[in-house]
């Protein structure tokens, strides 16, 4: 059973870069059968994939259109974990981040880690 | 807008048997499996039903999943008051290169 932990703080301030990370048990991240999702959910704009990294012989990233310019998602296979970056941030960034994984599907989820951008 | 569309709330009566519709297109729905996800009040969403019809393991057969050409549907039959929340749908949109999900569906047990 696959078990995701998230960390990072819940508030950052506009223009400043939000930080989470994503620890994996009952998987590894360089899982030929797996992706590391990070979705959002907010009141306005529902359930958001932002995106994911995944490895089938070497390294992936997708990541959506609507913040393809701010985003960065990063394996690390020394701590087996993924983590989020998303530059100048902005109030309607706030939001719950999840990371997400499954072989195809959003099987697993973390806890959910409350983020506002505020001043 | 959400990608998918499902209707924002449904309801039955305890015991009775519930649909939830969920909509899209051919670069979406019409191309790939879909999955269903419930999210209990105050919770973490939880995967209920993937590639079309599947239920992993401790979900009850009282919930069914079913596609048709760009659209899916969910089935909840004998309804119980702990079936009350909310239920997206999504799936991977090949030209958006995205998981896409449904607004949402807000289910009532009266």
């Amino acid at each position: 059973q696959v078990q995701l932990q998230q960390s990072g703080p819940g508030l950052v301030k506009p223009s400043q870069t939000l930080s989470l990370t994503c620890a994996i048990s009952g998987d590894s991240v360089s899982s030929k059968n797996a992706a590391w999702n990070w979705i959002r959910q907010s009141p306005s704009r529902g359930l958001e994939w932002l995106g994911r990294t995944y490895y089938r012989s070497k390294w992936y990233n997708e990541y959506a259109v609507s913040v393809k310019n701010r985003i960065t998602i990063k394996p690390d296979t020394s701590k087996n974990q993924f983590s989020l970056q998303l530059n100048f941030v902005i109030p309607e960034d706030t939001a719950v981040y999840y990371c997400v994984t499954g072989d195809g599907v959003l099987g697993f989820w973390g806890q959910g880690t409350l983020v506002t951008v505020s001043s | 807008q959400s990608v998918l569309t499902q209707p924002p709330s449904a309801s039955g009566a305890p015991g009775q048997r519930v649909t939830i519709s969920c909509s899209g297109s051919s670069s979406n729905i019409g191309r790939d499996y879909v999955s269903w996800l419930q999210q209990l009040p105050g919770t973490t969403p939880k995967l209920l039903i993937y590639r079309n019809n599947q239920r992993p393991s401790g979900v009850p057969d009282r919930f069914s999943g079913s596609k048709s050409g760009t659209s899916a549907s969910l089935a909840i039959s004998g309804l119980r008051s702990e079936d009350e929340a909310d239920y997206y749908c999504a799936t991977w949109d090949d030209s958006l290169s995205a998981w896409v999900f449904g607004g949402g569906t807000k289910l009532t047990v009266l």
